[in-house]
């Protein structure tokens, strides 16, 4: 069974430009989450998907992130314009049901902004 | 802040010597599990211990629940080089979230 990918693995980009996070789920799993750790600090969650739907997108920073899933299968994140602390490594997670003992994460994107 | 509570923060041991990290946690919990982050890369998954365990093995890991004081602790024991790497307790709320820890950056000298 394939797991959670994520693409790309790392991105460098500068200030002000825009960069796209992508996120396939396994097969199959209708919840999808992303979460980051910013500057070496906490690991801190962004949204929950169920399918296509934002369960839960509290932890979204402000309005330069879009987080869209359509279709219900992948997800992207897309940073516009990013920020130099917009910097860390971000996770996307699956899970078939909603509870938190089968969440599945993905190896990650490392994104800098020089 | 749901944010779990970890220390230490950085750890530093020499190789073959035992590491212990904690984790605190205000909220009811289902379950918490420990990963393992390398630098600037992706989270493995260690282990994952249920609110009705007390403790679990797997390979050198030993983990132990309290939930009566909301805490957890991690064991690595003769530890290696390799084990260099931030640490996460994480853990899942009765309300189906999914919180993380603040981290534990454990250095393995050779």
């Amino acid at each position: 069974e394939a797991g959670v990918t994520q693409f790309p693995s790392h991105s460098v980009i500068e200030k002000g430009q825009t960069v796209t996070l992508r996120c396939d789920p396994i097969s199959g799993h209708d919840n999808l989450y992303w979460y980051r750790r910013v500057m070496g600090k906490e690991i801190k969650f962004l949204l929950h998907f169920v399918k296509e739907s934002k369960q839960d997108e509290s932890g979204m920073p402000n309005n330069r992130f879009l987080a869209e899933r359509t279709g219900g299968t992948y997800s992207t994140l897309k940073v516009q314009p990013a920020e130099l602390e917009d910097s860390g490594v971000y996770f996307c997670a699956s899970s078939l049901l909603r509870d938190s003992y089968g969440y599945t994460f993905g190896s990650g994107t490392r994104l800098t902004v020089v | 802040s749901q944010q779990g509570e970890e220390d230490p923060q950085a750890l530093s041991i020499q190789e073959g010597e035992n590491a212990t990290m904690n984790c605190s946690y205000k909220t009811s919990i289902n379950n918490l599990q420990w990963y393992r982050q390398n630098s600037g890369r992706g989270l493995v998954h260690l282990i994952l211990i249920r609110s009705n365990e007390r403790e679990k093995h797997s390979g050198r890991l030993r983990v132990t629940l309290d939930t009566s004081k909301k805490s957890s602790s991690l064991l690595i024991t003769a530890s290696r080089a390799a084990d260099t790497a931030s640490y996460f307790c994480a853990f899942g709320t009765t309300g189906n979230q999914f919180y993380f820890g603040t981290g534990t950056s454990l250095t393995v000298i050779p």
